[in-house]
């Protein structure tokens, strides 16, 4: 049980290309979604906190025009980034749980690479 | 303000070995969670344990178990008769009951290579 799918996996684009990344809840509904990012081996590092219906709660230096986030129902959120360009290359990561102080069950993760 | 702190960066050990990785953190609340996430080199996050700030009860899971000292604040995880599988970056995390959304604050992380 508790399983997020994400989807995709790997992503290579131009600069300057939106990049929508999907965040699904496969067998439970997540009324919290959140959004990671990951350097090479460092930490996660919180992007965004998704409610369902709601809009996102960002946390500081995250670009709110530069990452957008959507969930727009309770198994799904999705994190477009706009107009990318290299230094949006990264690890991104959603987790998604069940209710407050459930444990965040994270998805596998996509690997943005941006030329 | 919460924080925590995975002092070991890097373990490395040979096969069957007993390793711990050391965890301690800071809060101010009374009422708190703290968690075990294994990074295995593919990447995803696998969720190992979670543990209340009223439960300081040791958890013991086949190879893997946990020790809760609320006096030191830490929360340490050995692993036993280590082996390769467990090759990965082990986080520990904090989320505090108060404030909106519990969000989980990540320590550095801990890389573990298990070698044959």
């Amino acid at each position: 049980g508790a399983v997020v799918s994400q989807h995709p996996s790997w992503v290579i684009c131009k600069s300057g290309t939106s990049v929508k990344i999907e965040c699904r809840s496969l067998d439970f509904q997540a009324t919290t979604m959140f959004w990671y990012r990951q350097f090479p081996k460092q930490s996660l590092m919180l992007m965004a906190t998704s409610n369902e219906g709601s809009k996102a709660t960002y946390e500081q230096g995250v670009e709110k025009d530069k990452f957008l986030i959507n969930h727009a129902s309770l198994t799904l959120s999705t994190l477009t980034v706009t107009s990318a360009h290299p230094e949006d290359s990264s690890f991104y990561i959603c987790s998604a749980r069940v209710g407050r102080n459930q444990p965040q069950h994270f998805g596998d993760g996509t690997r943005l690479s941006i030329l | 303000a919460q924080k925590v702190t995975q002092a070991q960066t890097e373990i490395s050990v040979v096969e069957k070995e007993d390793v711990t990785l050391d965890c301690v953190y800071e809060t101010r609340d009374t009422t708190y969670y703290l968690f075990w996430y294994k990074q295995p080199p593919s990447g995803e996050l696998v969720f190992l344990i979670r543990r209340n700030s009223f439960d300081e009860q040791n958890e013991i899971s086949g190879r893997y178990s946990w020790n809760f000292q609320k006096s030191t604040s830490s929360f340490n995880f050995t692993i036993t008769a280590s082996q390769v599988v467990d090759s990965a970056v082990y986080f520990c995390a904090l989320s505090e009951a108060s404030g909106g959304y519990n969000k989980l604050i990540f320590g550095a992380g801990t890389r573990l290579a298990v070698h044959p």
